[in-house]
């Protein structure tokens, strides 16, 4: 009876690389989402997604920044050539159906150097 | 500017006394949730509120939502250092998948 799973727990990267980060959602959940989380700062909605769509990106800058929820596997939240403002904890929710409670894995730490 | 004011921002107490934290928000929710959040973990649920006027009891926690659907409370009875954590409101504006949290308070209760 698995939670949220993200991985990974902590990742470095310097300026410029990518980051790619993982999320398989409850057993039966098909609504994930990313939120980011900056030190002192509540959570920011990033993007909603279902199998194979994008629901709702309004919360993700426009570059740099993408979502992907495939048929098989898990949610990817890919950032390209990450600036240090990225850093921070990426948190990833699912859902069994619209409107129902979000469940909260424990997050993605990103570091840039 | 932000949507939901969570006051204070921090608090520390000793354990056995009472707290009431607060979520404001001049916007109407159709639901309020609040999450507890402790350090390297994701934030879990503890109650929804959907009513106006509503009060929920969880044990020693007690949540209202506000009459008019724009602000909610959370009272802490007795508190004990177990409670330590950073407390979040959320809401749901309805017609949006996407939940809008304060920034939480972070509150310490010592032994």
């Amino acid at each position: 009876n698995a939670g949220v799973m993200q991985n990974p727990r902590h990742l470095v990267r310097r300026r410029g690389q990518e980051a790619r980060l993982r999320c398989s959602p409850m057993k039966g959940h098909s609504h994930v989402y990313w939120y980011r989380q900056l030190p002192e700062e509540g959570l920011k909605f990033m993007v909603y997604l279902q199998k194979e769509n994008i629901i709702d990106e309004s919360g993700m800058p426009k570059e740099r920044f993408s979502a992907e929820f495939p048929k098989e596997g898990p949610s990817i939240l890919r950032i390209q050539q990450v600036v240090r403002g990225d850093s921070a904890a990426y948190f990833c929710a699912s859902s069994p159906r619209t409107g129902g409670e979000l469940f909260f894995g424990e997050g993605s730490r990103l570091t840039v150097l | 500017t932000q949507l939901l004011e969570q006051s204070p921002q921090f608090l520390s107490i000793q354990e056995g006394e009472n707290l009431t934290v607060y979520c404001n928000s001049s916007s109407v929710f159709s639901s309020l949730q609040w999450y507890r959040q402790e350090p390297g973990e994701g934030p879990v649920l503890l109650v929804t509120v959907v009513t106006g006027g509503e009060v929920k009891k969880l044990k020693r926690l007690t949540f209202q939502f506000g009459d008019a659907r724009k602000d909610s409370s959370l009272h802490i009875t007795a508190a004990q250092p177990g409670d330590t954590g950073l407390y979040l409101c959320a809401g749901d504006q309805g017609g949006s998948e996407k939940l809008v949290f304060g920034k939480g308070t972070k509150l310490t209760v010592n032994p």
